[in-house]
């Protein structure tokens, strides 16, 4: 186990919602960056944020928003929600973002649906 | 812009033998080169990961071998196991200047391993 957690397992949204996405990270991991993997598809990275300031953005528009809590925790919130937006979110947590410490630990993920 | 890219998408190996998966990616920028294993239901999880600074990487059963000059690196599976069986993630990343941990994936390689 990574020690990185997140909540909910599951969720089943319809189009035009918004939902909230949950990451704990393993005590002392002052990084978290945020993955969309569709289903049969590698994860696609959408931020990036250390030390609670977004760090680096992939390819997402602006209705993916994230924030970070200094008790390591973060959330993923996605407005405005599209049919393309179904796929497992995943977190991962590392100590920082320089080269001896930027190992990446994934939780399970959340897989989203919408309707 | 797909900037790393895998092969084969699936692979079927008799138990005993070897599981090779390969990856080629195009900035030369990339200076961090990961192998994720992921399971159904699962996070990806850090199998075996690999500098440009040296050619080989081996750990147990496992090896990277990277080619600098042609972009491309690859992983072995020595006496691949029926556990063994799940999707491979080849992945790349900058870790200088403070970017560590935003992976770039390829599309994945589901191996299977028959008894």
């Amino acid at each position: 186990e990574t020690g990185v957690t997140q909540s909910p397992t599951h969720l089943i949204k319809t189009r035009g919602q918004q939902v909230t996405l949950r990451c704990s990270s393993q005590s002392g991991h002052n990084t978290v960056s945020w993955y969309q993997q569709a289903l049969g598809q590698g994860p696609q990275f959408i931020f990036q944020y250390y030390r609670e300031e977004e760090n680096g953005r992939g390819n997402f528009p602006p209705r993916f928003s994230g924030l970070q809590f200094p008790n390591y925790s973060s959330e993923l919130n996605v407005n405005a929600l599209e049919l393309d937006d179904s796929a497992l979110y995943l977190c991962a947590s590392s100590l920082g973002v320089d080269r001896s410490t930027d190992t990446q630990y994934f939780g399970p993920g959340t897989r989203l649906t919408v309707l | 812009q797909q900037q790393v890219k895998q092969s084969p998408q699936s692979l079927i190996v008799q138990k005993g033998g070897i599981s090779i998966i390969n990856c080629a990616y195009e900035n030369t920028a990339f200076d961090y080169f990961p192998w994720y294993q992921q399971f159904p239901g699962k996070g990806p999880a850090l199998l075996i990961a690999i500098r440009p600074d040296v050619s080989e990487k081996k750990e147990g059963r496992f090896t990277i071998s990277f080619n600098k000059s042609a972009k491309q690196f690859s992983l072995h599976i020595m006496d691949s196991q029926p556990g063994d069986s799940a999707t491979y993630f080849c992945a790349a990343s900058i870790t200088w200047h403070n970017q560590g941990g935003k992976l770039i994936f390829g599309q994945g390689t589901e191996l299977s391993v028959k008894p």
